[in-house]
């Protein structure tokens, strides 16, 4: 039941496009097309942004999007604007049947 | 109003016990299956346990089997963790969330409660 692998930080200016990655093993991410990304603001519960690596859930700005080569999964934010500061989660479904989550990643507007 | 609301959070010693609810609404709980994840006080998620709609399907992170329990009561559109023999590692902010699709487990998570908070210390 090992983490999966995010940067700790990422950072970008409004209007510019970043990508966090997140990296497994071929029993968890690269076994599986069940990756999901949560957002979540301090003191809040986590948002669950993109399931099943690229769809997006109902209410979710289509400037989010996913994608996923062999163990790497990766979330791109394009046109990064203030309110998307945050930290954000990477999860896979695993061949252990538990679940795992990536250390996370802090997002930084500048 | 779909949502999931915990409860039963709060302070005990280490070797103590809590139980923690989660109460659904405004969906078909007994059509879904349910987790808990937790966050550590400036750490990230970490999943704890799934219980499948019927109870049939039950998983554990190895950090907490054979002291934690999940339950749910269908009638009663409610989630439970039984957290026995509480380690100060297993302080962590305790987050009820839905699986996604109806009939699936541990897919992802769509729907989160707002937490609630265990404190393991003497």
């Amino acid at each position: 039941q090992s983490a999966l692998t995010q940067p700790a930080s990422v950072s970008g200016s409004p209007g510019q496009s970043i990508t966090i990655s997140c990296t497994g093993t071929s029993s968890d991410v690269g076994g599986y097309n069940f990756v999901s990304w949560y957002q979540q603001h301090p003191g809040k519960a986590p948002k669950l942004m993109i399931y099943d690596v690229s769809y997006r859930p109902s209410g979710v700005s289509n400037r989010f999007s996913g994608s996923k080569s062999g163990n790497t999964a990766s979330l791109t934010i394009s046109g990064l604007q203030a309110e998307d500061e945050a930290d954000y989660y990477c999860s896979s479904h695993a061949s252990t049947n538990a679940p795992v989550f990536g250390g996370g990643t802090k997002l930084t507007v500048l | 109003e779909v949502q999931l609301v915990e409860s039963g959070g709060g302070l005990v010693k280490p070797g103590g016990s809590l139980r923690l609810s989660c109460a659904a609404s405004g969906f078909t709980f007994s059509s879904y299956s349910m987790n808990w994840v937790r966050q550590a006080p400036g750490k990230g998620l970490e999943w704890v346990s799934s219980i499948s709609s019927s109870s049939s399907y039950i998983y554990y992170a190895d950090s907490v089997k054979g002291r934690f329990t999940i339950s749910r009561d269908n009638a009663k559109n409610s989630l439970y963790l039984q957290m026995n023999s509480l380690r100060a590692e297993d302080t962590a902010v305790y987050y009820c969330a839905r699986d996604g699709i109806p009939g699936w487990l541990q897919r992802y998570f769509d729907l989160w409660g707002r937490g609630t908070l265990v404190t393991v210390s003497s």
